[in-house]
């Protein structure tokens, strides 16, 4: 299994700001996914982060607004640009393992707007 | 479109008692199912992986299983703890490289 740290854990911003949330795994992983999970909702996967090209993203989500770094295999960032308070959610980055399929998630970043 | 739906939305069972969780999904044509715990304000847990081809995974007291014909998955835990409460989610790879969650059974063990 992959071992994945998320920073920061938490965070309170000012609307307008921009936050950049980190992911660091332990070993070189194909795919990394960062998502969003608002409150009280499901997960909605923002973009796939891949290495040495820009991220793909999903419908409703422009790099504008998350912009994503990947530069390289163990290492990717999401930065949350232009914050309102509707973005107040969890942000949570997750690897695939090679080999088995399962999806694994860091701890999250639990941001709140105001 | 590709939806997958759990009901109920929360359930409180007394510790001890054997439980199952349910997921529903609208395209019979996946390619894995995934269940995750997930406790207040964390990431996600990954429980236990079923291939399209798999009809069940069992690992300690969690058995999850499979039937894509009915666009249902079951997690049953036997012998319910405390610990055992969190948001379990059910996700599924519709083939396209991508997970589709569930909106989550908030499970509380009441001790």
């Amino acid at each position: 299994s992959a071992v994945i740290s998320q920073k920061p854990s938490r965070d309170i911003c000012q609307r307008g700001t921009s936050l950049t949330i980190q992911c660091q795994v332990d070993s070189q992983v194909t795919m990394m996914f960062w998502y969003r999970q608002q409150p009280g909702q499901s997960l909605t996967l923002i973009a796939t982060a891949n290495q040495g090209s820009e991220a793909t993203y999903e419908s409703g989500f422009v790099i504008d607004k998350f912009p994503i770094s990947r530069p390289n295999l163990t290492f990717s960032t999401l930065t949350v640009s232009n914050m309102s308070p509707e973005d107040s959610s969890i942000y949570l980055c997750s690897v695939d393992s090679v080999g088995n399929e399962k999806l694994f998630f860091g701890s999250g970043t639990q941001l709140s707007v105001l | 479109k590709q939806e997958v739906t759990q009901i109920p939305a929360a359930l409180s069972v007394p510790e001890g008692e054997n439980l199952v969780l349910n997921c529903s999904f609208t395209d019979s044509a996946i390619y894995n199912l995934q269940w995750f715990r997930q406790d207040p304000g964390k990431g996600l847990t990954s429980l236990l992986l079923i291939q399209s081809s798999q009809r069940e995974q069992t690992s300690g007291r969690l058995n999850a299983s499979l039937d894509k014909s009915s666009g249902r998955s079951t997690l049953y835990i036997a012998a319910s703890q405390p610990g055992d409460s969190a948001t379990y989610l059910c996700a599924v790879n519709f083939g396209n490289e991508k997970l589709t969650f569930g909106t989550g059974t908030r499970l509380t063990i009441i001790p």
